[in-house]
Formats: structure tokens, sequence, C-alpha cells
């Protein structure tokens, strides 16, 4: 249980353009999201916390204009990098804190998505 | 802010050996939840164990345990018997309330671990 997926897994665009990644929790309903940004060989720093039905919480220095996130639903929240250049280049991953039947205290993560923006 | 510490970069072990992993963190609250994950080259982060920081009892996973010394920030993990599939990188999150029922993690810096057939 708890599984959660992220698509695509890797994407690669062209420097301009925006890109969508779609975050899903497939057998339970995550009120809450959490989407990180990992560069190579370094830690996960936490971008902004998605909550369903509100505006997302961004973390100080994340560009919130740049990094659109929405949470439609309890199954889905989505990150679409708007007008990506290289440097968001980056490994994105997200996480859904657990379900009411488990552990709420818990966040799943995804597989994770590679961006690469020529 | 939360700040955690994993002093080791890197640690090998012996495959059916033992190995501790450590990790101190600061926090001004009282009542949260610390966590191990790993991730492995496929990237996937993995949870490995759970702690409550009000219960005394040191938690357990088949062959991963923690040592949690709550007066002293500390919250060291242990593989026993050492498998190959155990390789990888391990990241320390203790966690912190950001309302709404919810839990922020903070992540340390993490510690490759390999292990040595």
């Amino acid at each position: 249980g708890a599984v959660v997926s992220q698509h695509p897994s890797w994407v690669i665009c062209k420097s301009g353009t925006s890109v969508k990644i779609e975050c899903r929790s497939l057998d339970f309903q995550a009120t809450t999201m959490f989407w990180y940004r990992q560069f190579p060989k370094q830690s996960l720093m936490l971008m902004a916390t998605s909550n369903e039905g509100s505006k997302a919480t961004y973390e100080q220095g994340v560009e919130k204009d740049k990094f659109l996130i929405n949470h439609a639903s309890l199954t889905l929240s989505t990150l679409t990098v708007t007008s990506a250049h290289p440097e968001d280049s980056s490994f994105y991953i997200c996480s859904a804190r657990g379900p009411q039947w488990g552990r709420a205290d818990t966040q799943y993560f995804g597989p994770g998505t590679r961006l690469t923006v020529l | 802010a939360q700040t955690v510490t994993q002093s080791q970069p890197e640690m090998s072990v012996q495959e059916a050996e033992t190995v501790t992993l450590s990790c101190t963190y600061d926090t001004s609250e009282s009542d949260y939840y610390l966590f191990w994950y790993k991730q492995p080259p496929s990237r996937q982060m993995i949870l490995v164990i759970r702690q409550e920081a009000y219960k005394q009892q040191n938690a357990t996973e088949n062959r991963f345990s923690v040592n949690f010394q709550k007066a002293a920030k500390s919250f060291s993990l242990k593989i026993s018997d050492s498998q190959l599939g155990d390789a990888a990188m391990y990241f320390c999150a203790p966690s912190s309330y950001s309302g709404a029922g919810s839990y922020q993690l903070t992540f340390g810096k993490g510690t490759k671990l390999s292990v040595i057939p």
C-alpha cells in the first residue's frame, strides 16, 4: 500500500518551453503532497507543500511563478516548470502524506522525474 | 529550521557484517518523528525505518534498528547482516509539524553505503 507514481520519468525540453510533471497517489487519498528537487550527489531540497484545494506553500527562494503547483484532487498534484532554462535541469521528486488508514505522519515518495533543458 | 548532520559521507561494510550510520539533528519541537530513507541507484526513495520521538523504545524493522537518544538529539541506524542490496545512499530525516496535520521533512546530506562481497 501507499504507492506514489510520477510521470514522466524523464523529459528533455528546449529552453523557454514549459514542462508538466504529474504525481499520483495510486491506492490512497493524499491531502498533502510535497515537491523536492535533488541535484546530482546532493540531498533533497523541499520546494513546496501542496494541499488539496488550496494554494501551495513555497519554500524560501523558490519562484512560485516559475514552479506552478496544482493539487486539484486528492490523488493528483502537478508541477509545471514554466519557461524552463538549463539551470532548471534537475531531478524532481514528489511525495505524499501517508493515508489516514496507515501512517499519516510518513511521506511516501514517487520514483522521480529527470528534467533536462537544452 | 531544523539542521541535520550526517557526519559520514561514505561508509563500507563487508557482506553479512554490521554497520552503524550516524545522525544528529537540532529541533525545538517536543513531538516529532524521525525517519531513515534509502536511495539506491534507481533514485527511488524507500522508507527504511520510522521512530516516534515520544517513544523511548527504539524502532526495529527486520535487520534495521535505530539507537534514538532524544536528549542528545541522536538517531543512528544499525544494519545487521548486511546484504548487497543494502548498498545505497541513506538519508536521515527528522520531521517538523507544518500544520493541517502534516509534517515536513528535513534531510541530511546522506551517507553512501557500499557493501563489499
